[in-house]
């Protein structure tokens, strides 16, 4: 069963503007994970949040944790044409084995 | 680093062929996953190893997929025999330790015609 659930499912935005995708989850979680995928291509990690923290950085990336929601966004600041794939949450279930589920994904498309 | 490795690219068979995928992880990495992920959707996981042994492979149809990891390097996936419905993408992953980040390898196209 998938853990984490992407929203939405399709973004599509003009190069310069801000993107935003958010991941559901339903159960307690270690941490969360967001990659993205280009067509055709295997899975690529951009960022993982602990359970304990509530936001985190890298580069124009920006994924906060809100864990009395069970939810994460992740904010592309300034998008690019090459931003242009999918992007996946990854979650594991805590207090057990460590197994990352993904969710269906965000497809973003950044238009030059 | 070398990433990780995975062969073939691409293959395309006839259902109720049998088909194997290889993948060669991050030297080091303990963790070892196959994932499937059929066109539209996101990865599901097949089976996990951790070293040589099983973690979890509660979604791996065991009437027809296989997977084993030789001295706790390298695996392999066997599908026997091949459905339509396995037309997917097989990606194989590695982590150093559990609960830390996955580097996913390329992936095998498979067609099963």
């Amino acid at each position: 069963s998938q853990q984490g659930e992407e929203d939405p499912q399709a973004l599509s935005i003009q190069e310069g503007e801000n993107a935003t995708m958010n991941c559901s989850y339903k159960t307690s979680i270690n941490n969360l994970q967001w990659y993205r995928q280009n067509s055709g291509r295997g899975l690529v990690h951009l960022i993982l949040i602990r359970s304990n923290e509530r936001e985190k950085h890298s580069g124009r990336l920006r994924v906060t944790l809100d864990t009395s929601k069970k939810s994460s966004s992740l904010l592309i600041t300034a998008s690019r044409a090459a931003d242009t794939a999918s992007y996946f949450c990854a979650t594991d279930l805590s207090g057990g084995s460590y197994i990352p589920t993904f969710g269906r994904g965000t497809s973003l498309i950044v238009h030059p | 680093e070398a990433g990780v490795a995975q062969s073939p690219r691409y293959k395309i068979i006839e259902k109720r062929q049998s088909v194997a995928f290889w993948c060669n992880p991050i030297s080091g990495h303990a963790t070892l996953y196959w994932y499937q992920q059929i066109l539209g959707q996101g990865p599901k996981l097949l089976i996990q190893f951790q070293n040589n042994g099983v973690v979890d492979d509660s979604q791996l149809p065991k009437d027809r997929f296989s997977a084993e990891r030789l001295k706790g390097v390298d695996s392999t996936l066997k599908i026997q025999p091949a459905k339509l419905e396995d037309s997917a993408v097989y990606l194989c992953a590695s982590s150093f330790l559990t609960n830390e980040k996955l580097f996913f390898g390329s992936g095998t196209q498979l067609s099963v015609l």
